[in-house]
């Protein structure tokens, strides 16, 4: 139990279906981050969040969109997505400081949802 | 772009072998840190190191920060089957404020 929960686990969607990835933290951070892991590569920043605001976006194609009503749940909407977004899609967690300071602490991660897209 | 580049891509040894993964970048880091990721998890933080030349030990686990900060290196001395996992490194600099520059991994699997 890492007090980052993702749901759901498993995906497979159509091109044409829009779905959302939820993530659900019981930490009390203030920094929420999505990132997208395929085979053999680094994970990739998609998003970060510091206390509810959007602070990255990492040249993301639109088709994925983010939501973080509040700083416990973040949402990944997507909609038309393509064969090549298929992977294992992490949510992750920090307190961080603030705007200013570097960031030396860890990031707690979820599970990920394994996304199939057919 | 800091590119972080891991070494080997893959490690299988038997149980009661020693390893030392790398991982090495042209760009200096203000921390790096390391996670282990099971299959069908997410990866877990292990260590976080932050100086220069600085050595952390988490039992059989050893980690080194490179002494320009570039580089560093975990070792596991008399691996188990339970170190079976892709091991991550990851580093951040000054002006990249909750980004951290992941590696794509070393995959480990021990066998009894």
């Amino acid at each position: 139990e890492t007090g980052v929960t993702q749901t759901p686990r498993h995906l497979v969607m159509g091109m044409t279906n829009k779905k959302s990835l939820k993530c659900e933290q019981h930490l009390g951070h203030n920094a929420m981050y999505w990132y997208k892991q395929s085979a053999k590569k680094p994970l990739e920043l998609m998003f970060v969040y510091n206390f509810k605001e959007q602070t990255e976006n990492n040249s993301v194609p639109s088709r994925f969109s983010p939501e973080c009503p509040n700083s416990s749940h973040l949402f990944l909407h997507l909609h038309t997505l393509q064969p090549e977004d298929s992977a294992l899609y992490l949510c992750a967690s920090s307190q961080e400081q603030g705007a200013l300071h570097t960031s030396n602490q860890p990031q707690h991660f979820g599970d990920g949802t394994r996304l199939s897209i057919l | 772009t800091q590119l972080l580049e891991q070494s080997p891509q893959f490690l299988s040894i038997q149980e009661g072998e020693n390893l030392t993964v790398y991982c090495n970048s042209s760009s200096v880091f203000s921390s790096l840190q390391w996670y282990r990721q099971e299959p069908g998890e997410g990866p877990v933080l292990l260590v976080t190191v932050v100086t220069g030349g600085e050595v952390k030990k988490l039992k059989r686990l050893t980690f080194q920060f490179g002494d320009a900060r570039k580089d560093s290196s975990l070792h596991i001395t008399a691996a188990q089957p339970g170190d079976t996992g892709l091991y991550l490194c990851a580093g951040a600099s000054g002006d990249s404020w909750g980004k951290f520059q992941f590696g794509a991994g070393t995959q480990v699997v021990v066998t009894p």
